[in-house]
């Protein structure tokens, strides 16, 4: 069966420190990979895209790494702070019959500790 | 500033009635999707549009309808309320060939 998962635990980390975000999925070939980030109440908004023949892809303090034989993204946040606590989607992207299609994760919830 | 604009913050209806969820967005773009999102499931996809009139099943499309007339309007219809739809409900668009999404702030829906 088709699967994408993300920890379902909580990740609780020190300011300062880099987050590491994990997504895998199974069963499934997106042609891109994207991350959003979630705050409580609110719609996910967008926050990095890499497509299948990019290996990685970085923005500020955010980098992904997107491994298509492994079935796996990895979702880092250096330098991490507390208004970087969320909870963070991963995205497959499927693109068929000439539309795309996006298929989410349940989450990750970060919290950063001061 | 883009916005995708959802009628609704919070709903409460009751068991059978029909309920319409509403969603603008001002962007132009041909795709638009419905997502329900419930604690440790994640958003799982209702309906989705990519264009006018057009409408495609998601995952979950069982006890939903949608009706989208215009390229800017996408609805969401629940033809009889049931309990097991309370839910948090997404409605976002994106343009074509794989760009961002948008989102707009939720309906959170309560079935009594």
């Amino acid at each position: 069966s088709q699967k994408i998962e993300q920890n379902s635990e909580a990740l609780n980390i020190q300011e300062g420190k880099t987050a590491t975000l994990t997504c895998n999925y199974t069963n499934y070939s997106p042609a891109y990979l994207q991350w959003y980030r979630q705050d409580p109440g609110r719609g996910p908004v967008f926050l990095l895209l890499i497509r299948e023949n990019e290996k990685e892809k970085r923005k500020e303090r955010l980098k992904v790494t997107f491994d298509t034989t492994l079935k796996q993204s990895l979702f880092h946040i250096t330098a991490s702070q507390p208004a970087d606590s969320a909870t963070y989607l991963c995205a497959l992207d499927m693109f068929s019959g000439g539309y795309n299609k996006l298929i989410f994760g349940a989450g990750t919830r970060l919290a950063v500790h001061p | 500033d883009v916005k995708v604009t959802q009628s609704s913050r919070y709903l409460v209806k009751r068991t059978g009635e029909k309920v319409f969820l509403e969603c603008v967005q001002d962007m132009d773009h041909e795709n638009m999707f419905w997502y329900r999102q419930d604690p440790g499931l994640g958003l799982r996809l209702i309906y989705f549009s990519y264009d006018v009139k057009m409408k495609e099943k998601g995952d979950i499309p069982e006890g939903y309808s949608v009706s989208r007339e215009k390229k800017e309007r996408f609805s969401l219809i629940l033809e009889s309320a049931s309990t097991n739809q309370t839910s948090m409900y997404l409605c976002a668009s994106s343009a074509p060939q794989s760009t961002e999404a948008f989102f707009g702030q939720g309906t959170r829906l309560t079935v009594v």
